[in-house]
């Protein structure tokens, strides 16, 4: 089955630590996408990427890095920057050559927790 | 600039019919899309409009009036699994998807 995932599904960090987070899709889906989400809060953009190795900033990416080596894979690495990373952090995909450019799959997302 | 416009939460009784409205501001429009998400889940797509009027997909409905800059969808036969955050999403003109904090719908039995 084609699909997005993410792993850990909860991770745990000390405060100062950067992590990465794992996005990995299927299904062969040129553009992909971090968001964040806080508890009763819509989705923020924080990075996107519409072909290998190139991506853009999205409305909140200070504090945050990400790569896309492979069309299947777009890491977010957390820094020690961000000044308040505990979060659940979405990761979506989306085919902007298909009828359904306007359809983003997201993963089951990773829930950040900075001690 | 951009801003969207939907009501925080809205109760509804189980078998009834409920409607979420959606006004927005984007810079460029291609479509407006709705997403669904249960607590603790990630999104999933509902619908997407492109041009006026109605979509239907079984028990939920989505409509798009372009020159309003508005749209909702209509969900009927509410379920009690349809308990959860509804996100209308519009795309702009670098097929963006807007998001906003969402509506809570809460159903009573």
């Amino acid at each position: 089955d084609g699909g997005i995932t993410q792993s850990p599904k909860y991770l745990f960090r000390k405060e100062g630590q950067n992590v990465t987070l794992s996005c990995e899709q299927n299904l062969n889906h040129d553009a992909m996408y971090w968001y964040r989400q806080d508890p009763g809060q819509g989705l923020r953009l924080i990075y996107y990427s519409q072909i290998v190795n190139d991506f853009q900033k999205g409305d909140i990416a200070e504090g945050y890095s990400v790569s896309r080596e492979k069309k299947e894979s777009f890491p977010l690495t957390v820094t020690s920057a961000q000044k308040n990373p505990t979060a659940f952090y979405l990761c979506a995909s989306s085919d902007l050559q298909g009828a359904r450019v306007n359809e983003q799959f997201f993963g089951p997302g990773t829930r950040l927790t900075v001690l | 600039g951009q801003s969207l416009e939907q009501p925080s939460e809205v109760t509804a009784v189980e078998g009834a019919i409920v409607q979420i409205n959606c006004t927005y501001q984007t810079s460029g429009f291609y479509g407006l899309s709705w997403y669904q998400q249960h607590d603790g889940g990630a999104p999933t797509f509902l619908s997407y409009n492109a041009l006026d009027g109605l979509e239907e997909t079984g028990r939920f409905s989505s409509f798009l009036s372009r020159s309003d800059s508005y749209g909702y969808l209509l969900l009927q036969e509410l379920q009690m699994k349809d308990s959860a955050s509804y996100f209308c999403a519009p795309m702009d003109s670098n097929y963006q998807l807007i998001w906003g904090a969402g509506t809570k719908l809460i159903i009573k039995p």
